[in-house]
């Protein structure tokens, strides 16, 4: 059963710096890895998908990879603004059931002006 | 962009009452889900339906739940005695295809406090 975690749960950066989100996984037969962004009281927006065969992802200043073998992917952003400022989840698919996506408790992350 | 609507955003009810939260999934996708967020706790997978039918559900997902596509646009979640711990926010989500390259877009929720 694929159990999904990220570290750290909570991070506080200056504007501009860039930074990086970890996700772990158990599982490295994942069939793919979707990074999501969470703002207070709101829903989910879907940031990058990586397929199993991709090693990484890009948009703007987005860039998501992936390492089966390690059982990890990270989520790095590149010259961080205060609007970056959410939480940010990431989830794959339960392998068993390719339908049902397994989240991780997400990284709060705080970008100061 | 096309987008996943949900209503209401905010549900209030009192522990025993049927609630039923709807959602509008974005047109030409065919895979709907229900899935929750308990304060604190992490998004949670309740129910995946397809071609009018549940295709999977998860153990939370007990009789008290149930799904249902009335027509070509709603997609419902009813909880017919609510429960105090069934306070959460329910998130709907739709999918186009199930491909590994297809992601699964969410509406911004419907928080339901259940007094």
């Amino acid at each position: 059963k694929q159990e999904v975690t990220q570290i750290p749960a909570a991070l506080s950066v200056p504007e501009g710096e860039n930074l990086v989100l970890n996700c772990s996984f158990t599982d490295s037969a994942i069939y793919n890895l979707q990074w999501f962004r969470q703002d207070p009281g709101k829903g989910l927006t879907s940031l990058l998908l990586i397929q199993s065969s991709q090693r990484e992802q890009t948009s703007g200043r987005l860039n998501a990879s992936l390492d089966k073998s390690s059982g990890r992917s990270t989520l790095y952003i590149a010259a961080s603004q205060p609007g970056d400022s959410a939480t940010y989840l990431c989830a794959s698919p339960e392998v068993e059931g390719f339908q049902k996506l397994v989240f991780g408790t997400g990284t709060r992350l705080l970008v100061s002006p | 962009e096309p987008e996943v609507t949900q209503t209401p955003s905010h549900q209030v009810t009192q522990m025993g009452q049927e609630v039923i939260l709807r959602c509008v999934p974005i047109s030409n996708h065919l895979y709907f889900y229900w899935y929750r967020q308990i304060l604190g706790q992490k998004v949670e997978f309740l129910v995946s339906f397809y071609n009018n039918e549940i295709s999977e559900k998860s153990e939370i997902f007990d009789d008290q739940f149930s799904v249902e596509r009335p027509d070509g646009s709603n997609f419902t979640l009813k909880i017919r005695s609510t429960k105090l711990e069934d306070s959460a926010m329910y998130f709907c989500a739709s999918m186009m295809s199930r491909g590994i390259n297809s992601p699964l877009h969410f509406g911004n929720g419907t928080r339901l406090t259940v007094t």
